[in-house]
C-alpha cells in the first residue's frame, strides 16, 4: 500500500493568517493526489484534484502544488469557515490510502 | 442538485451483516465509479472499497485488511450502489460514506450512515 503522511498533525492559526499543509507519499504518485476538507458532523468536501486543480466552488484562498511523491496545500487569508480537518488522498493506485489528516483550529 | 443518500447502517452484533446502499439523484449513477470511505470515533478516512462504471467492468478494489470480508455492487438500474459488510467486528464501528469519482477526486458525498457492532 501507498502510505501518505501528512505534517503537521495539528496546526493552531488565527483569522488572516496564511497556512501550509504538507502530504508526503512513501512512492511517486505523479500528480494522483486529492485535498479533502472535513468538519464534524459534515461530509468531506473536495477542495483539490489532480494536486494542482481547484474544485468549482472552492475559494481560490486554496491552492495545491507538488507532484512526485511530496505535495503542499496552502490556504491564504483564513477564514473562520476554514477551521477542519485536512485530508490528502492518493487515488494513483489501489487501495486508494488517505494521510491522517491536518485538524486547523484557532489559536 | 447532484445527491447522494446511504442507508442500511445499524446496531449489529459481532459476526453479522449488513447491507448499506448509496442511492444516487440528480446525476446518472452508471458513468461515475463508487466508492465507500468510512470514519472510525476520533480517526481519520480510511478507504474501504469502489466498484468501476460498466464501461470499466464493474472492476472492484478492496482496502487489504477488509477484502473477502466486506462486498461492493451496483444495480445502475436502480441509480444505486451497494456495500455488503460481513463478519462485522466491533473494530468496523464507523459511519460509512459513499461517494462518487469520474475522475477528478471525489466530488460528492453522501451524509453516512452509522454502522455500530456490539453484543
Amino acid at each position: 500500500d501507498i502510505q501518505m503522511t501528512q505534517s503537521p498533525s495539528s496546526l493552531s492559526a488565527s483569522v488572516g493568517d496564511t497556512v501550509t499543509i504538507t502530504c508526503r507519499a512513501n512512492e511517486t504518485i505523479d500528480t494522483y493526489l486529492n485535498w479533502y476538507q472535513h468538519k464534524p458532523g459534515k461530509s468531506p468536501s473536495l477542495l483539490i484534484f489532480g494536486a494542482t486543480y481547484l474544485q468549482k466552488g472552492v475559494s481560490p484562498r486554496f491552492s495545491g502544488s507538488g507532484s512526485g511523491t511530496d505535495f503542499t496545500l496552502a490556504v491564504t487569508s483564513l477564514e473562520p469557515d476554514d477551521f477542519a480537518t485536512y485530508y490528502c488522498q492518493q487515488s494513483s493506485t489501489t487501495p486508494i490510502t488517505f494521510g491522517q489528516g491536518t485538524r486547523l483550529d484557532f489559536k | 442538485e447532484v445527491r447522494l443518500v446511504e442507508s442500511g447502517g445499524g446496531l449489529v452484533q459481532p459476526g453479522g451483516s449488513l447491507k448499506l446502499a448509496c442511492v444516487g439523484s440528480g446525476f446518472s449513477l452508471s458513468d461515475s465509479a463508487i466508492h465507500w470511505v468510512r470514519q472510525r470515533s476520533g480517526k481519520g478516512l480510511e478507504w474501504v472499497g469502489r466498484i468501476k462504471p460498466s464501461s470499466e467492468d464493474y472492476a472492484t478494489a478492496y482496502s487489504a485488511s477488509l477484502k473477502a470480508t466486506f462486498i461492493v455492487s451496483r444495480d445502475d438500474s436502480q441509480n444505486t450502489a451497494y456495500l455488503q459488510l460481513n463478519d462485522l467486528k466491533i473494530e468496523d464501528t464507523a459511519l460509512y460514506f459513499c461517494t462518487r469519482s469520474q475522475g477528478f477526486g471525489y466530488d460528492k458525498w453522501g451524509q453516512g450512515t452509522l454502522v455500530a457492532v456490539s453484543s
